[in-house]
């Protein structure tokens, strides 16, 4: 039943080494998206794809990097975590970018932690 | 620039009491208005959007929420509370055009709910 899977839920790595998240989805959708969340804070977006177009936000650091090898998975790369990176990342999809026609379904989010 | 306002960082309410949860939002025009649910270790979850037309919606879960554009909100209200309600709920806002679905999020009401 599950619609949008990240993995792992929990992930530790330590200051400067690179991480990798994943997210896969089962819905087919066109449009995957990062978020960022801090404790107690909004989440915020860093980038999304559509289909292969990758679009960055203007203020998402160049620390974060992204991959979609093909509709179903999307990675997020942090080349060099710092102790500031510590925070929920969810991952969303999109049918299209249609904006309020089209519903973002989110994955439950991995819990990054920086030693 | 676009912002989201959830004065109630936590509010705490009895089993059966009736909910409102508020959010303001910060734009030039009427944008899309989103509240999103998300339980413990679960994704965000639609609960209501809004765009035009009535301003008072319905959603699932037994929520609804009313557009005030004078007061620029999008409250969240329930008449009777589940304990199975106890979770963060975002309010969000998409601008009009920009072509994609971007979502700015508020910081979230924490809500608790007392047997």
């Amino acid at each position: 039943d599950a619609m949008v899977i990240q993995n792992p839920r929990y992930q530790v790595t330590q200051f400067g080494k690179p991480v990798t998240l994943s997210c896969s989805q089962t819905l087919n959708h066109n449009v995957m998206y990062w978020y960022q969340q801090k404790s107690s804070q909004a989440p915020k977006l860093l980038f999304h794809y559509y289909d292969k177009d990758f679009n960055n936000e203007a203020d998402t650091p160049d620390n974060f990097q992204s991959r979609r090898p093909n509709t179903s998975f999307c990675f997020l790369d942090i080349r060099s975590p710092g102790l500031g990176d510590a925070a929920m990342y969810l991952c969303a999809t999109s049918r299209d970018l249609a904006g309020f026609t089209d519903t973002q379904y989110f994955g439950p989010g991995t819990r990054l932690t920086v030693l | 620039a676009q912002s989201v306002t959830q004065p109630d960082i936590h509010i705490t309410v009895s089993e059966g009491a009736s909910l409102e949860l508020r959010c303001n939002y910060s734009y030039g025009a009427t944008p899309y208005l989103f509240w999103y649910v998300q339980s413990p270790g679960q994704g965000l979850q639609l609960l209501l959007k809004y765009f035009s037309g009535d301003t008072l919606v319905q959603g699932i879960k037994g929520f609804e929420a009313e557009f005030k554009r004078s007061q620029s909100s999008f409250n969240l209200r329930k008449p009777s509370v589940h304990w199975s309600d106890a979770a963060e709920y975002f309010c969000a806002v998409a601008p009009l055009s920009g072509g994609y679905n971007k979502l700015i999020f508020g910081a979230g009401t924490r809500l608790a709910v007392h047997p």
